[in-house]
């Protein structure tokens, strides 16, 4: 079975531009959520998506959305960056409130 | 709010040294516990997944138990290898989402 997979791998934005995410999770697998990991602040929850219905977000500002497909594929979107926006994103699936299965991240650096 | 805590932050050991390392957390009111192994700049592998209702799991050489009512899990890695060298991460799950702590990077000399 394939893993997680998240395009791009890698970005390079400058600030006040807009970013688009792509997370594909396990295949069978209906829950996607993302995660934001810096040095100073560790992994931070951003969301999560089942079944195209966000059941839960943490504690970023708007800019941070996300969406997910009937596919269960799965998009964030970051606009007007800013330099702290600077991080590895990382995207989850499960399947219900089983283990969760990480994908490789993109790292977004911020100019 | 759910707090996390991993001790110690830091570990080196010798090669084939038992590792012991700590998480506890502030609310009982999970669904599960994880732990994860991160090498640098990677993303996450898990490790194994412990639920509310059990108080231990193994998988080769690593152990896991979790006492949910003391808000404590111990992640236990029997004769570590060079290859053990990362940061663990152990997080719980409540309300579709995971809360982490900060790790404990080891170090396994050869």
């Amino acid at each position: 079975k394939a893993g997680v997979t998240q395009t791009p791998r890698y970005l390079i934005k400058t600030r006040g531009q807009q970013v688009t995410l792509s997370c594909s999770p396990i295949s069978g697998h209906r829950s996607v959520s993302w995660y934001q990991q810096t040095p100073g602040q560790g992994l931070q929850f951003l969301f999560e998506y089942f079944s195209e219905t966000q059941r839960n977000k943490g504690n970023f500002p708007g800019r941070f959305s996300g969406r997910q497909f009937s596919n269960s594929r799965s998009e964030m979107n970051v606009s007007t960056l800013e330099l702290g926006d600077s991080a590895l994103y990382l995207c989850a699936s499960s399947y219900g409130t089983d283990t969760q299965y990480f994908g490789p991240g993109t790292r977004l650096t911020v100019l | 709010k759910q707090e996390v805590t991993q001790i110690p932050a830091a570990l080196s050991v010798p090669e084939g040294e038992n590792l012991v390392l700590n998480c506890s957390f502030t609310d009982s009111a999970i669904y599960n516990l994880q732990w994860f192994r991160q090498d640098p700049g990677k993303g996450l592998t898990s490790l194994l997944l412990i639920q509310s209702s059990q108080r231990e799991q193994t998988s080769g050489r690593l152990n896991a138990s979790l006492d949910k009512s003391s808000g404590r899990s111990t992640l236990y890695i029997a004769a570590s290898q060079p290859g053990d060298s990362a940061t663990y991460l152990c997080a719980v799950l409540e309300d579709y989402k995971l809360s982490f702590g900060a790790g404990t990077t080891v170090t396994v000399r050869a």
